[in-house]
């Protein structure tokens, strides 16, 4: 079944670590983006890439580190930096990065739970 | 997922009934409106869109309903089923054909279904 892969589900940091999410799709799609997600919160975007080799900061950049090396891989860093990086994060991937419409809607993985001890 | 639900707006209905969930967009630019349902330790699936060139669109046991005039988004869910509870949320995109990285969500709903 094609889809898009978080790992670990649940995470435990120490304070002044740093920690990398996994995420994998195959589905194809050259889109690719994360997620922060806060109780009582919506969405919040911290990065996105296009394509292989580019990224570019969404709203919440600041604190975190991406990369994309191959088209179905977006790892993402929560490093030291990230002052409150107690959060649910979200993977996901969309055919491209534009037209938003029912065929290119954003298909997302089932999120990773990072809590900082 | 399970804290997100937390301070969340939740609606509670029986099971059988109808559930009207509502969304505030804030941007009067946006013209294309997506809603997802988020299940208790999952990752966010695509319900239903609609574009701002319509005010109405069905699919099946849904329809939502949009109103440009007072910004303002609804999900009606027919016959509510316990498969229904979840976290519902609506993201606005500010330009059609925009970039996806320009969508906005809401906080979002919680809806629990009473057997």
């Amino acid at each position: 079944d094609g889809g898009i892969t978080q790992s670990p589900k649940y995470l435990f940091r120490k304070e002044g670590q740093n920690v990398t999410l996994s995420c994998e799709q195959n589905l194809n799609h050259d889109a690719m983006y994360w997620y922060r997600q806060d109780p009582g919160q919506g969405l919040r975007l911290i990065y996105y890439s296009q394509i292989v080799n580019d990224f570019q900061k969404g709203d919440i950049a600041e604190g975190y580190s991406v990369s994309r090396e191959k088209k179905e891989s977006f790892p993402l860093t929560v490093t030291s930096a990230q002052k409150n990086p107690t959060a649910f994060y979200l993977c996901a991937s969309s055919i491209d990065l534009y037209r938003a419409s029912g065929a290119n809607v954003l298909t997302f993985g089932a999120g990773s739970r990072l809590t900082v001890l | 997922g399970e804290s997100v639900g937390l301070h969340l707006p939740t609606l509670s209905v029986q099971e059988g009934d109808n559930s009207i969930i509502n969304c505030a967009y804030s941007n009067s630019a946006s013209d294309y409106f997506i809603w997802y349902k988020q299940e208790s330790g999952k990752g966010p699936q695509f319900i239903i869109d609609i574009r701002s060139n319509m005010d109405k669109r069905q699919g099946q046991r849904v329809t939502v309903l949009l109103n440009k005039t007072v910004k303002h988004l609804s999900l009606q869910i027919a016959a509510t089923q316990p498969g229904d509870s979840a976290v519902y949320f609506c993201a606005e995109n500010v330009n059609y054909g925009g970039s996806q990285g320009n969508l906005i969500f809401g906080k979002g709903t919680k809806l629990s279904v009473k057997p």
